[in-house]
């Protein structure tokens, strides 16, 4: 079974903190993808990565950073936490070169900014 | 751009009830579609897909079934249970394997 973990199940930070939420995945994927989910709003795409050092901003990446140093992890940054920031985070993988989109997610770390 | 429309919920019912959750899209073309299913405390996960028109997608009871006429996916389920208490997503594909989600849609089955 593919595996995806995160660090965290949940987090409080004070504002103006750095914030690292790291992700592990167990099955070699090329691409991993960093969400965040929001009652009313869904899922919303921050960042996403399709190789090791490769990175693409999502549709809300303002005020976050990844990083991917190596295959199996994928760290989203919060350089400066803020209010605005306290979500529920969901990191998902996918096998590249797929024609099917099937992404595995993680459980989620919900991360409270006070 | 690329996006999924859902039925706001939350849809409540009682155990062994129909159900419906309704799913329309826009899209250029025609996309395979996805249903995600979130349990509580738990990430998403894959629940059904539909690769072309007319296809239908099936798992663990639920179906859902691919209308390019009305833009549909939408999801069925004859009898529901409490463990089918969930919130439910549907999704398309948009750009480089990326996903777009709707909104989200919560079932509470109540015994």
């Amino acid at each position: 079974d593919v595996k995806v973990t995160q660090s965290s199940r949940y987090l409080v930070k004070r504002t103006g903190e750095k914030v690292f939420l790291e992700c592990v995945q167990d099955m070699d994927h090329e691409n991993m993808f960093w969400y965040r989910q929001d009652p009313g709003l869904g899922l919303r795409l921050i960042y996403f990565s399709y190789d090791v050092k490769m990175k693409e901003k999502g549709d809300i990446p303002e005020g976050y950073s990844v990083s991917r140093e190596k295959k199996e992890r994928f760290s989203l940054i919060l350089e400066s936490a803020s209010t605005n920031q306290t979500s529920m985070y969901l990191c998902a993988s996918s096998l590249g070169g797929r024609p099917l989109y099937e992404q595995y997610f993680g459980p989620g770390t919900r991360l409270t900014v006070t | 751009g690329d996006s999924v429309t859902q039925m706001e919920g939350p849809v409540t019912l009682s155990e062994e009830a129909f159900l419906t959750i309704n799913c329309t899209y826009t899209a250029t073309g025609y996309p395979s579609l996805f249903w995600y299913v979130q349990y509580p405390g738990e990430g998403l996960q894959l629940l059904l897909k539909a690769t072309k028109a007319d296809d239908k997608g099936s798992n663990k009871g639920f179906e859902a079934t691919y209308r390019k006429e009305t833009t549909s996916f939408h999801l069925e389920k004859g009898s529901v249970q409490v463990s089918d208490s969930a919130v439910y997503f549907c999704a398309l594909p948009t750009g480089f394997q990326k996903l777009v989600f709707g909104t989200g849609t919560r079932l509470l089955v109540s015994p």
